[in-house]
């Protein structure tokens, strides 16, 4: 079963548009890591955020806001004010305290910003 | 701080040959994984160290894929003999913390994009 499920495959926004990426968790663990990944064309993953399952304070960086909730098992990503640069592939991940640091991905969205 | 370093960049090969990657993770991550990274999907785990132990190789093809990581530092994987299927970008990644913890992200590298042709 996939424990990371990222619904949507591309997304078009045009530029300063707002833009939310979905992510869906699954696990039966109650410690737990949440991260996002950006993937720009050149192919590096870069790493934008770590939550913890016991902290489900949302968090704003920049332009930048996750949605934590553990109600729903998911862990949404928005990008306000969107740019070209933020065109990119973006990653959900999921990290079980139980599984030894075992990164589990989604499938990826494929975010594509239009001046 | 110097980033997770991988090399090749590129590599094209036929089918039934082999090839290796080389990956050097930052100083003092004790933690190293490979991915593959097929075209269209997200990062695959297929082979993780902790030191210079194998934590996870579930998912690791072991007949024909091969990975070391012998003074606990720099890792090299290997294919051999390579298939069409195989061709994807594989990706080493580092992490600090200790394996059971969960909490550290990965760091990775540029990836090694594989062409089999």
């Amino acid at each position: 079963a996939q424990k990371v499920t990222q619904a949507q495959t591309e997304i078009s926004v045009v530029e300063k548009e707002d833009v939310t990426l979905d992510c869906v968790y699954e696990t039966r663990d109650t410690t737990y890591y949440l991260f996002w990944y950006k993937q720009p064309p050149s192919g590096e993953l870069v790493f934008l955020i770590r939550r913890n399952s016991f902290d489900e304070q949302n968090e704003i960086s920049g332009r930048y806001s996750w949605n934590f909730q553990k109600s729903t098992s998911s862990f949404n990503f928005t990008i306000t004010a969107s740019q070209v640069v933020d065109s990119a592939v973006y990653f959900c991940a999921l990290s079980e305290a139980n599984t030894g640091n075992q990164f589990y991905f989604g499938t990826g969205t494929s975010l594509t910003v239009i001046p | 701080e110097a980033g997770v370093a991988q090399s090749p960049r590129y590599k094209i090969i036929e089918k039934r040959q082999s090839v290796a990657f080389w990956c050097n993770p930052i100083s003092g991550h004790a933690t190293l994984y490979w991915y593959q990274q097929i075209l269209g999907q997200g990062p695959k785990l297929l082979i993780q160290f902790q030191n210079n132990g194998v934590v996870d190789d579930s998912q690791l093809p072991k007949d024909r894929f091969s990975a070391e990581r012998l003074k606990g530092v720099d890792s090299t994987l290997k294919i051999q003999p390579a298939k069409l299927e195989d061709s994807a970008v594989y990706l080493c990644a580092s992490s600090l913390v200790p394996f059971d913890s969960g909490n550290s992200p990965l760091h990775f590298g540029n990836g090694t994009r594989l062409t089999v042709t």
